[in-house]
């Protein structure tokens, strides 16, 4: 079955520590994103990549870094410069040009450092 | 810069009510609008959309309508049921800028009694 994989569900680290939160998909889409949600609260955009080898920052990047090596994979690091990580983190992709630019998302990770 | 607005919540319902979420936006451009829910502790699932003006999306029983003259796109279903218990999020993709991901707004939680 075709969709995103997101690993893993849950996350602890201590406060200072870098953290990478994995983000597969088989849907072959071109176009890949990483979003934060706090309770209560709707999604913010962190950064986003149309196509293998270049991505883009959102609206809260700050304190993040991603790659984009190979079309299926965006994983996205969490730096001890991000100041309140504790957060859920959603991935989603879409195929870019079509569909009214339908986005397909993971699981999400429970981020939660100490 | 686009934004998205829902009514708040908790909506609180009886089983086999009438459900009505508000969603309005601010958007340049001609945007694609969406509904997704999401289920505790799980990813976004996209629940309808419509890409131009007038259309209807529609999906389990759920319902919207693009409004382009109100710039509106709220959310009906006829008669809840308890599974039908989720946040609800509308969100649209701007249509005349490169950047295509999602603008949400901030959830609205549904809750339907027995």
């Amino acid at each position: 079955d075709g969709g995103i994989t997101q690993s893993p569900k849950y996350l602890f680290r201590k406060e200072g520590q870098n953290v990478t939160l994995s983000c597969e998909q088989n849907l072959n889409h071109d176009a890949m994103y990483w979003y934060r949600q706090d309770p209560g609260q709707g999604l913010r955009l962190i950064y986003y990549s149309q196509i293998v080898n270049d991505f883009q920052k959102g609206d809260i990047a700050e304190g993040y870094s991603v790659s984009r090596e190979k079309k299926e994979s965006f994983p996205l690091t969490v730096t001890s410069a991000q100041k309140n990580p504790t957060a859920f983190y959603l991935c989603a992709s879409s195929i870019g040009e079509t569909g009214g630019y339908e986005q397909y998302f993971g699981p999400g990770t429970r981020l939660t450092v100490t | 810069g686009d934004s998205v607005t829902q009514m708040e919540g908790p909506v609180t319902l009886s089983e086999e009510a009438f459900l009505t979420i508000n969603c309005t936006y601010t958007a340049t451009g001609y945007p694609s609008l969406f509904w997704y829910v999401q289920y505790p502790g799980e990813g976004l699932q996209l629940l309808l959309k419509a890409t131009k003006a007038d259309d209807k999306g529609s999906n389990k029983g759920f319902e919207a309508t693009y409004r382009k003259e109100t710039t509106s796109f709220h959310l009906e279903k006829g008669s809840v049921q308890v599974s039908d218990s989720a946040v609800y999020f509308c969100a649209l993709t701007a249509g005349d800028t490169g950047r295509r991901a999602l603008t949400f707004g901030s959830g609205t939680r549904l809750q339907v009694q027995p």
